[in-house]
């Protein structure tokens, strides 16, 4: 089965300091993996995905997250947060066989200091 | 393009009473899926619809949930004899090849239940 766990419920950062999001997987596959954004009222919007490719995963708005499967972490960064990050951030999980439903973890949200 | 839309985007009801959701995915989408989302979680796995057939309902809480397909376009989730802890946001989500590309999710339904 899988599963994820995000590490931080709530994370605050200052205006242009480095964003770290935690996410640690459990999978009997080989894992596709995600990162979803939330904002308010808003539906959620994919930031980045690993298939399987390269391990480090270029995303939208500046983020990337970086495949360990030795940790298996998939941990989500930028390196200079702006004011507009501010949201809740979802890691998934899905298995590469089968319906490929998503597996999400409980989520982050994250707070930018001006 | 259009992506994935949700009718009503707000839904109060009465304990008891049956309530119906839309959802239209994007078009070309065979692969549909339902999630719920209680405050303060990440969504949770409903049911997965691959063409107008349900591949995978194991998500689905009790008898009183139930979702169509008829035609392999839009789905109503359907749900009898509403509860409180039926209170949650209702997503839904399309994808083109679930396994190689990712869900694009609607908007969401807030189901409220008095």
């Amino acid at each position: 089965a899988q599963s994820v766990t995000q590490l931080d419920s709530h994370v605050s950062v200052s205006e242009g300091t480095p964003v770290l999001l935690r996410c640690n997987y459990s999978s009997s596959y080989s894992p596709s993996l995600f990162w979803y954004v939330q904002h308010p009222n808003k539906g959620l919007q994919l930031l980045l995905k690993y298939t399987s490719a390269a391990t480090l995963v270029k995303g939208i708005n500046g983020f990337e997250a970086e495949f360990k499967k030795s940790e298996t972490s998939f941990h989500l960064t930028k390196p200079s947060a702006h004011m507009s990050d501010a949201a809740e951030y979802f890691c998934v999980v899905t298995a590469t066989s089968g319906t490929y439903k998503y597996i999400f973890g409980t989520g982050t949200r994250l707070k930018v200091l001006a | 393009g259009a992506g994935v839309s949700q009718t009503p985007s707000n839904k109060v009801t009465e304990k008891g009473k049956y309530v119906e959701l839309r959802c239209d995915p994007i078009s070309g989408h065979t692969a549909l899926y339902w999630y719920r989302q209680s405050l303060g979680q990440g969504p949770e796995f409903l049911i997965y619809f691959q063409g107008t057939g349900a591949a995978d309902d194991s998500g689905l809480p009790n008898d009183r949930f139930f979702a169509v397909r008829p035609e392999g376009s839009v789905s109503t989730l359907k749900i009898q004899r509403t509860e409180r802890g039926d209170s949650a946001v209702y997503l839904c989500a399309s994808s083109t090849t679930p396994g190689v590309n990712e869900q694009y999710f609607g908007p969401g339904t807030r189901l409220t239940v008095t």
